[in-house]
């Protein structure tokens, strides 16, 4: 079954450069997914990465894969006070049973120090 | 603003009670998914319809259910309403089939059983 799994907590000065991690068991992943969620609100879509991508960046995020040892990481460069939130990883499985549904990790809480 | 649009915002309601929660979806997605957000279990996957059918089951509870209406609105109800259903929850669209994958999510309801 799918299982994906977060460290809880990470703390960051701010001006440094965040990474966290996931790990899944799926290896019939389409596709991996960062989304945001700030106090009180929705889960914000950071971006994805298809399965058959090593890497992919955007603006201050990077997003890395090892499907071989199926692992992903967000990097944040330049870390701010905004950026405190949890993040949660997502993967979304393949076949007709899994439609096209996510299954997140837990997800870690990063807190930003000035 | 991710284009999903969740009523209502808060919902007190007393056990044993029924609600129905609603959902409009991005304008072109076909697919909605619903999520329940709880401190002791995390995010969990709900169910999912594409284009007005039942795509994908995940940890529903038989005294949930819900609908995709041919508008592409979706509700869930929740009956015989339990201290423990409290918590927030999401309902997502994405385009569904071949589409696009990014998976927009709402503000969710915040469901609290008295």
């Amino acid at each position: 079954g799918e299982d994906v799994e977060q460290s809880l907590f990470l703390s960051v000065r701010e001006g440094d450069s965040s990474v966290i991690n996931c790990t899944y068991t799926d290896s019939s992943s389409t596709y991996l997914y960062w989304y945001k969620q700030e106090p009180g609100a929705g889960l914000q879509l950071l971006t994805y990465i298809f399965s058959n991508m090593d890497m992919k960046q955007d603006q201050r995020l990077t997003v890395l894969l090892n499907k071989k040892d199926k692992h992903l990481s967000l990097r944040i460069a330049d870390t701010q006070t905004g950026d405190s939130a949890i993040y949660f990883c997502a993967e979304r499985g393949r076949g007709k049973a899994a439609g096209n549904k996510l299954t997140f990790g837990g997800g870690t809480r990063v807190l930003v120090k000035p | 603003d991710s284009g999903v649009t969740q009523t209502p915002k808060h919902l007190i309601t007393a056990t044993g009670q029924r609600v129905t929660l609603r959902c409009s979806p991005r304008s072109g997605d076909l697919s909605v998914y619903w999520y329940q957000q709880s401190l002791d279990q995390g995010l969990q996957f709900l169910i999912q319809y594409y284009n007005g059918e039942e795509r994908a089951k995940g940890n529903i509870l038989e005294r949930f259910s819900a609908q995709q209406f041919p508008d592409l609105h979706s509700e869930l109800n929740l009956s015989s309403l339990e201290l423990g259903d409290s918590a927030l929850y999401f309902c997502a669209s994405s385009h569904g089939g071949q589409g696009a994958p990014e998976a927009f999510f709402g503000q969710g309801t915040r469901l609290t059983v008295v």
